[in-house]
C-alpha cells in the first residue's frame, strides 16, 4: 500500500508552548490530508480535512486558530497544536486519500502536554 | 445515534474459532465502507474495502447490507495475530467532503 510518514511519533512540551507535526504522503500525491484524535479507549475523531493550497475545514467543536493546518504541498500537511495544554494530550493520526480514495494513515505523534 | 456503531466487545475466542463483527451506519448516503485493523498505540491499517456483492480475503469475509445500513466483518480460522480492534469505516459522501467516519472499534482478544 501506499506510505504515509507522520513526524515526530512522540513529543513531549510544557504547557503553553506550540507543537508541529508533519504528515507526507512519500510514493503518492494527497490533495486531500486529514487529522484525528484519538483519545485512551476511543474511537478516532476527525478535527479537520486539510486541502493543498487552500484553508482546512474544520469539525464542529475544533478551534481553527488553536490548531493550524497547512497543506501547502500535494506531499506535505502540518498541524500545530497552539499554546498546547494537558487536555491537549492525545495521539494525533493524519491520513492521505490516495487518486483511488483509499486511506492511508501515519503512524501518529503521541503529544503529552505536561 | 451515533453516524457508525459497533459492538466494542470485547471478543475473546480460541485459537480456530469464526466470529463476526456487525456495524451499522445512519447515513444512507454514505458511499464506500472499509474496515481497518488498529494494534494497540499504532495507526489503523487498512483490512479491507466492502462492497455491496461481499468480498473475500483469505479468512476474512466482508458483506454489505446497503437496504438494512449494515455491514459485516466475519475471520474464519482465527489466529492469535488477529488480536486486535477492528474498526467499521465509512465514507461520507452526503456533504461532498470525502471524509471517513469510523465507529468506535470491535476489540477481539484471540486465545490458545
Amino acid at each position: 500500500g501506499a506510505v504515509v510518514s507522520q513526524h515526530p511519533s512522540w513529543v513531549i512540551c510544557k504547557s503553553g508552548t506550540s507543537v508541529k507535526i508533519e504528515c507526507r504522503s512519500l510514493d503518492f500525491q494527497a490533495t486531500t490530508m486529514f487529522w484525528y484524535r484519538q483519545f485512551p479507549k476511543q474511537s478516532l475523531m476527525l478535527m479537520a480535512t486539510s486541502n493543498e493550497g487552500s484553508k482546512a475545514t474544520y469539525e464542529q467543536g475544533v478551534e481553527k486558530d488553536k490548531f493550524l493546518i497547512n497543506h501547502a504541498s500535494l506531499t506535505l500537511s502540518t498541524l500545530t497544536v497552539t499554546s498546547a495544554h494537558p487536555e491537549d494530550s492525545s495521539f494525533y493520526i493524519c491520513s492521505a486519500l490516495t487518486p483511488n480514495t483509499e486511506a492511508f494513515f501515519g503512524q501518529g505523534t503521541r503529544l503529552t502536554v505536561v | 445515534r451515533k453516524e457508525v456503531e459497533q459492538d466494542p466487545g470485547p471478543f475473546n475466542v480460541p485459537e480456530g474459532a469464526t466470529v463476526a463483527f456487525n456495524c451499522t451506519y445512519s447515513n444512507s448516503a454514505s458511499q464506500s465502507f472499509f474496515w481497518y485493523r488498529q494494534d494497540c498505540r499504532k495507526e489503523p491499517k487498512l483490512l479491507m474495502s466492502v462492497y455491496s456483492s461481499g468480498n473475500e480475503d483469505g479468512r476474512f469475509t466482508a458483506q454489505l447490507n446497503r437496504a438494512s445500513q449494515y455491514i459485516s466483518l466475519l475471520i474464519r480460522d482465527s489466529k492469535l495475530s488477529d488480536s486486535a480492534t477492528y474498526l467499521c469505516v465509512v465514507n461520507r459522501g452526503d456533504t461532498g467532503r470525502r471524509a471517513l467516519t469510523f465507529g468506535s472499534g470491535t476489540r477481539l482478544q484471540v486465545q490458545p
